[in-house]
């Protein structure tokens, strides 16, 4: 019962090009979409978040787009760097007494190459 | 300055045992949660507080306990240690929801080995 699902564990670009990474989600009542980026060894760290209501949010390199009626979203990193490499997590957020809820999916592994 | 510690980084136990992990956050955050990443890598979350209260709680084996002494600190409690709680825990913070999208800040993690 994955609510959130990254179907491509991994994902190898060019210096310089374009990073698209997806995501798929099957509740319908999340807030708020996040992509989160983590390096070995170290927790997870915010990258950028789109609100439900929306369908684009764009913040310097990284743009998060949301497809509502597909369930779907996309990061895309543009241009891609070395130092993007790491493992990018989708989540979903709903609201609860305070607290907020994060559905995680599995990851995707970008590398990208000099 | 770290904005989320987790202590111990790694821990190594026996089956049976019972140990504890300590979570400490300088953000001045109502919220904290603990969160479990195991072998296949999914990130689930396991616990949340606001303000000590005890806001989430999913389906956890009661072996779990989390404590909030006060708002800058979570502890995970875990009694008779079982090979399936082999994982890495991570604790988070962030301010308490407001109908926008609150960053959660995660602390390094602790890497917990049942043997």
């Amino acid at each position: 019962d994955q609510q959130v699902k990254q179907n491509s564990p991994s994902l190898s670009v060019q210096e310089g090009r374009i990073s698209i990474l997806n995501c798929d989600y099957t509740n319908s009542m999340f807030d708020y979409f996040l992509w989160y980026k983590k390096y070995p060894a170290e927790g997870p760290t915010f990258l950028i978040s789109i609100s439900s209501i929306k369908d684009k949010n764009e913040d310097g390199r990284f743009t998060v787009f949301l497809n509502k009626s597909a369930k779907h979203l996309s990061l895309h990193i543009v241009p891609s760097q070395p130092g993007d490499s790491a493992v990018y997590f989708c989540a979903a957020s709903s609201f609860l007494g305070g607290s907020e809820k994060l559905v995680f999916g599995k990851g995707t592994k970008l590398t990208v190459n000099p | 300055d770290t904005a989320v510690s987790q202590t111990p980084k790694y821990l190594v136990t026996q089956m049976g045992n019972d140990k504890s992990i300590k979570c400490e956050q300088n953000l001045g955050h109502d919220t904290m949660y603990w969160y479990k990443q195991d072998s296949k890598k999914f990130l689930k979350i396991m616990f949340s507080y606001n303000n000590k209260e005890l806001i989430i709680n999913e389906t956890v084996p009661n072996r779990f306990s989390p404590k909030s002494p006060d708002k800058a600190h979570l502890n995970l409690h875990i009694n008779s240690l079982e090979l399936g709680d082999s994982a890495v825990y991570f604790c988070a913070s962030s301010q308490a929801g407001t109908g926008t999208y609150n960053e959660q800040f995660f602390g390094p993690g602790t890497r917990l080995t049942v043997l």
